[in-house]
């Protein structure tokens, strides 16, 4: 039981180019998040998938796509990186429920030149 | 979204009991708190949860105030595994299923030898 896994852990982008982040849960949960993680700061929603074919959008969702492929995965797309998306990147997920609880995955470390 | 308010940064010694605070004083009836902590280079991790009565766990307690607007994570016995920057998060508990999560700043606790 893996828990939740992300690709890549490290990746280094020049500005404009594209990458996908991927996410993916064996614990049948529900609910899937992307967050970002900014030096010194705490953690802000980007998208979030409540069920499988079904994405909204968080606090800062500007510059990014999301696909639930599934129910086990939840990618992040950057279209056109910036410097402005180096961050790390979070992706959680949750069974559902009233006192749901968010397991976390290792997270990606993203630089954009 | 509801607030919560935590000091920046707290300092205690090995051994020791530490309690971290946390303010939420427009918190709903139907919001429970929740602590996550998140140690260095991790993502987040689930500590503990309550709506209004005492709280305890193997990795914690949760103390609330009898109003509700304000609780206590209290580490019993802290070690240097503990260090760890602490989000209190309040959660709506009657939203099924998927739900936005306000991380903040968080407490960045340090445990001296």
């Amino acid at each position: 039981n893996a828990g939740v896994t992300q690709t890549p852990k490290f990746q280094v982008l020049k500005t404009g180019q594209s990458m996908t982040l991927q996410c993916a849960q064996d614990m049948n949960h529900n609910s899937m998040y992307w967050y970002r993680q900014d030096p010194g700061m705490g953690l802000r929603l980007i998208y979030y998938s409540a069920s499988e074919g079904t994405t909204d959008k968080g606090e800062v969702p500007n510059g990014y796509n999301v696909s639930r492929l599934n129910k086990r995965e939840f990618s992040l797309r950057l279209e056109s990186a910036a410097p402005s998306q180096t961050s790390v990147y979070f992706c959680a997920s949750t069974v559902g429920g009233a006192q749901e609880t968010q397991y976390f995955g290792p997270g990606t470390r993203l630089l954009v030149l | 979204d509801a607030k919560t308010t935590q000091p920046n940064s707290m300092e205690s010694n090995e051994e020791e009991p530490v309690h971290l605070p946390c303010n939420h004083s427009t918190i709903s009836g139907t919001d429970y708190i929740h602590w996550y902590r998140q140690l260095p280079s991790q993502g987040p991790e689930y500590v503990i949860h309550g709506l209004t009565s005492n709280v305890n766990n193997r990795m914690a307690s949760l103390a609330i105030a009898e109003d509700r607007k304000s609780s206590t994570l209290i580490l019993h016995r802290a070690t240097l595994r503990d260090a760890a920057v602490y989000y209190c998060i309040l959660r709506d508990g009657v939203i099924q299923g998927a739900q936005k999560l306000v991380f903040g700043q968080g407490t960045r606790l340090t445990i001296n030898p």
